[in-house]
């Protein structure tokens, strides 16, 4: 079955670093998703990419799809404690297919 | 607030307990989903409905009963569960499925089965 991949799953940062996390996976994948979870709080989506090669900004955070539409990174400039959470991507195979999510990365940002 | 309600917040039960999960979207949406959160495990889709009908039954134990009466609301209903039932139990609603929606998230159930 369609396997999403998220490695490492934690990752510790200084506080005005940049991070970069990559989600890859098994299959191409037509649009590719990703959502943050607070500590204590639910997955609220970020951002949708679906073209190949696609890069899409939101302040920090610069989310890219591969060319081959099988990953996807997530960049974030200047890391500040706000940015704690778990970050999830999750991709669609194609038409009426299952969302599958990878197992998501905690960040952690030490002040 | 996302538009996505759940209640109750916190559940503890017993193995012999009969108990159900409410969840009800504000966002007119036609789909509604559960998911189960684990610990080190990715988000595992257990039930989906596409206007007010079950598309999807991933597998899901028997314990485990979902109602969907109409596609605003969304229940589990749960009986006889096991301490490895214990985890987060997210609900969410999103555009009709098959068109790559994006998914709103109610705050989950924090369910403890002793």
């Amino acid at each position: 079955g369609q396997q999403v991949m998220q490695i490492p799953q934690y990752q510790h940062v200084q506080e005005g670093e940049d991070f970069t996390t990559y989600c890859n996976s098994s299959t191409t994948l037509s649009n590719i998703q990703w959502y943050k979870q607070r500590p204590g709080g639910h997955p609220v989506f970020l951002i949708q990419l679906v073209k190949s090669g696609e890069v899409k900004k939101q302040k920090r955070l610069t989310f890219q799809f591969g060319e081959a539409k099988k990953n996807s990174s997530l960049h974030i400039t200047a890391t500040q404690t706000t940015d704690v959470g778990t970050y999830f991507c999750a991709g669609y195979t194609g038409a009426n297919s299952k969302l599958t999510f990878g197992k998501g990365i905690t960040l952690s940002v030490r002040p | 607030e996302t538009g996505v309600t759940q209640t109750p917040r916190h559940l503890v039960m017993g193995m012999t307990n009969k108990k159900s999960l409410k969840c009800e979207q504000h966002l007119g949406h036609n789909a509604m989903y559960w998911y189960k959160q684990s610990a080190k495990k990715p988000l595992e889709l257990m039930f989906v409905y596409n206007f007010k009908e079950q598309t999807e039954n991933n597998s899901v134990p028997s314990r485990f009963s979902p109602e969907c009466p109409n596609s605003s609301h969304l229940f589990l209903h749960l009986h006889t569960l096991q301490p490895e039932d214990s985890a987060l139990y997210l609900c969410a609603s999103s555009p009709p499925v098959g068109e790559s929606e994006k998914l709103f998230f109610g705050s989950g159930t924090q369910l403890s089965v002793l």
